[in-house]
């Protein structure tokens, strides 16, 4: 059973970078697919900040891509997120996933809250 | 990056069927197969249910169907039941030159 457990700082300051990890396992990323990170603001939608495919190849929402940047450890089995110049707007349950192809996500973490304040 | 655009809600009684519908442009929803939706209950991750317009994954109930008509996606709810009562959210991929995934902005679908 493939399982993806997010991992990172709750509370992070304005300005400063926002930094997640999701650990995989059941299934190792350098065998394929796509690994992404999605978020959902309190009270609001999904909204898909970029993903990473498992030979390093990035993706990015057009919106956030200036601030965004994907990365992946296959040695470790996990990938991150690093999110920079951070406001409070970018508060919100952020989850990792797998996806197969075209938005095809199959598994999804349990999500991680994190929470922009001074 | 716009976001798709769902109905903020829906509503139907038990046994009936709702209709989300999602719409985008001729660079998401219409210029591609691959549009998706997604069960999502609170405090749980969202959940699978059509991928590529009309597939449904082993597993999700024949009473969740897919379709598409132009730049408009829908998904079909029918014989609803109690535990159908979530936000339901469309997913197209994008193509160009940055490819990329969108969302629609949810529907919260309520059996009454």
């Amino acid at each position: 059973q493939v399982q993806l457990q997010e991992s990172g700082p709750g509370l992070v300051k304005p300005s400063e970078t926002l930094s997640l990890t999701c650990a995989v396992s059941g299934y190792s990323i350098s065998s394929g697919y796509y690994w992404n990170w999605i978020r959902q603001p309190p009270g609001k939608g999904l909204e898909w900040i970029g993903s990473i495919y498992h030979s390093g190849t990035t993706y990015y929402n057009p919106s956030l891509k200036s601030r965004v940047t994907i990365s992946v450890d296959t040695s470790k089995n996990q990938f991150s997120l690093k999110l920079s110049s951070v406001t409070a707007a970018d508060t919100a349950l952020y989850y990792c996933a797998r996806e197969h192809h075209h938005g095809l996500i199959d598994y999804w973490g349990q999500g991680t809250l994190v929470t922009v304040s001074s | 990056q716009s976001a798709l655009t769902q109905p903020p809600s829906a509503s139907g009684s038990p046994g009936q069927s709702v209709t989300i519908s999602c719409t985008g442009t001729s660079s998401d929803v219409g210029g591609y197969k691959y549009v998706s939706w997604y069960q999502h209950h609170p405090g749980k991750a969202p959940k699978l249910l059509i991928y590529e317009v009309s597939q449904r994954p082993s597993g999700v109930p024949d009473r969740f169907s897919g379709s598409k008509s132009g730049n408009t996606a829908s998904l079909t709810v029918s014989g609803l039941q109690a535990e159908d009562e979530a936000d339901y959210y469309c997913c197209s991929y994008a193509g160009g030159n940055n490819p990329h995934v969108v969302f629609g902005g949810g529907t919260k679908l309520t059996v009454l």
